[in-house]
């Protein structure tokens, strides 16, 4: 299995509070992805990484924020978190090449009341 | 931009059946493909891939052929196993800094 963690695991917070996930990998890949999966959408892309200080917006980034200062930590964060943002978040990593696969990490349970 | 279509769910089959899941795809350029899986309570993982055309992919019994003609990456299984409940991802990649875009996902339930 590849290297990657998130934390915290589960996490149950307010309407209105700032809330950072983190994303920590130990295989040095260059790619770094936040997914967020909701039941009828699958897996929607929020932001990604494809180097330190390098992200770019996926489909879905309105309210919220990405961080890269290390090869192995990225960092999403909700400013002000809304119950719209409930959701099952999963980070991915990748060498970066067409062929490569993403390795997705195993998921942070967000719950926004 | 990439986008993939999956048949919707859920799929309910009897042990030992035939599974088929359909995909289609648009991408730019020659994109690979890829087929993840996801059990209940995990993150997705990668079933199987074919990164050109008229390529084969297979892991534990499932298979699926890059048809480049017809834009289409089915997925196929002769014989499916209680184990193999889960929920099913088609999704294409090109090159460069384009990610995964998956489709919604096909679940899976197979009865004994």
């Amino acid at each position: 299995d590849a290297g990657i963690t998130q934390s915290p695991r589960h996490k149950v917070t307010e309407t209105g509070t700032p809330v950072t996930l983190r994303c920590h990998q130990t295989e040095n890949h260059r790619y770094m992805y936040w997914y967020r999966q909701d039941p009828g959408h699958g897996l929607r892309l929020i932001h990604y990484s494809y180097g330190v200080k390098d992200t770019d917006k996926g489909e879905v980034s309105d309210g919220y924020s990405v961080s890269r200062s290390k090869t192995e930590d990225f960092l999403l964060t909700l400013e002000s978190a809304t119950s719209s943002q409930t959701s099952v978040y999963f980070c991915a990593i990748s060498p970066g090449l067409a062929g490569d696969t993403q390795y997705f990490g195993p998921g942070t349970r967000l719950t926004v009341l | 931009g990439n986008s993939v279509t999956q048949m919707e769910g859920p799929v309910t089959l009897s042990e030992e059946a035939f599974l088929t899941i359909n995909c289609t795809y648009t991408a730019t350029g020659y994109p690979s493909l890829f087929w993840y899986v996801q059990y209940p309570g995990e993150g997705l993982q990668l079933l199987l891939k074919a990164t050109k055309a008229d390529d084969k992919g297979s892991n534990k019994g499932f298979e699926a052929t890059y048809r480049k003609e017809t834009t289409s990456f089915h997925l196929e299984k002769g014989s499916v196993q209680v184990s193999d409940s889960a929920v099913y991802f088609c999704a294409p990649r090109t090159g460069g800094n384009t990610p995964l875009v998956f489709g919604k996902g096909t679940r899976l339930s197979v009865i004994a």
